[in-house]
């Protein structure tokens, strides 16, 4: 079972539209990340939030816009997105800065398709 | 900056057999190491890890690694393969200066043959 809950599991959207994804812990972690897995590739980087506060921003476009409302909660909102957006979206979650090793904790993924 | 080479895209083993999947990383500092595994469609799960000390790890279910300074190394192993590995397995490193930022290697799929 893992600790870090993510909805919806699968979206399908157009480019016109807006829509959410959805990260929750609460494991009392206090950094959360947004990561992007294209198919038989590792995650990438997109951003770390430390202490509800955005730390690293891995020069996403901004049709991408993470949002940390408090310690527990990650949303990642998407706006006009491209079909080559199409990816598992993973949301993980560490102790933080200055406690524990880094070891992250992932989410199932969100599975994201752009029409 | 650091960098995590696997070696092997793809490892194919008997059920019953060695498993041996290879990492290699560059880091300017004692790194911290991880072995991580993703099964079709979900999460990637934490198998084992390395920080400080002994450099012989064990992890979940039989899996364990070796972190060897001298050839910059973590390989991850099992004695006996299981059906149930059948998975990618990604290695990964950070910098405990400020370990936010994780690096992952490319990944190897391990497919275990009956």
């Amino acid at each position: 079972d893992t600790e870090v809950t993510q909805t919806p599991k699968h979206l399908v959207m157009g480019m016109t539209n807006k829509k959410s994804l959805k990260c929750e812990q609460h494991m009392g972690h206090r950094a959360m990340y947004w990561y992007k897995q294209k198919a038989k590739k590792p995650p990438e980087l997109m951003f770390v939030y430390s202490y509800e506060k955005l730390s690293i921003n891995e020069s996403v476009p901004s049709r991408f816009s993470p949002e940390c409302p408090n310690s527990s909660l990650l949303n990642l909102h998407l706006h006009a997105l491209q079909p080559e957006d199409s990816a598992l979206y993973l949301c993980a979650s560490s102790l933080g800065q200055g406690s524990g090793t880094g070891e992250l904790f992932f989410g199932e993924g969100s599975r994201l398709t752009v029409l | 900056a650091q960098s995590v080479t696997q070696l092997g895209s793809h490892v194919s083993v008997s059920e019953g057999a060695l498993v041996l999947l290879r990492c290699n990383y560059s880091s300017s500092v004692p790194p911290y190491l991880f072995w991580y595994v993703q099964y079709p469609n979900q999460g990637l799960q934490l198998l084992l890890k390395y920080t400080t000390g002994a450099t012989l790890v064990k992890g979940i279910n039989g899996f364990e690694a070796e972190f060897k300074k001298s050839e910059t190394s973590f390989h991850l192993t099992k004695p006996s393969a299981h059906m149930s590995d059948a998975a990618e397995y990604f290695c990964a490193v950070s910098d405990p200066r400020g370990y936010q930022k994780v690096t992952f290697g490319t990944g190897t799929k391990l497919q275990v043959i009956p």
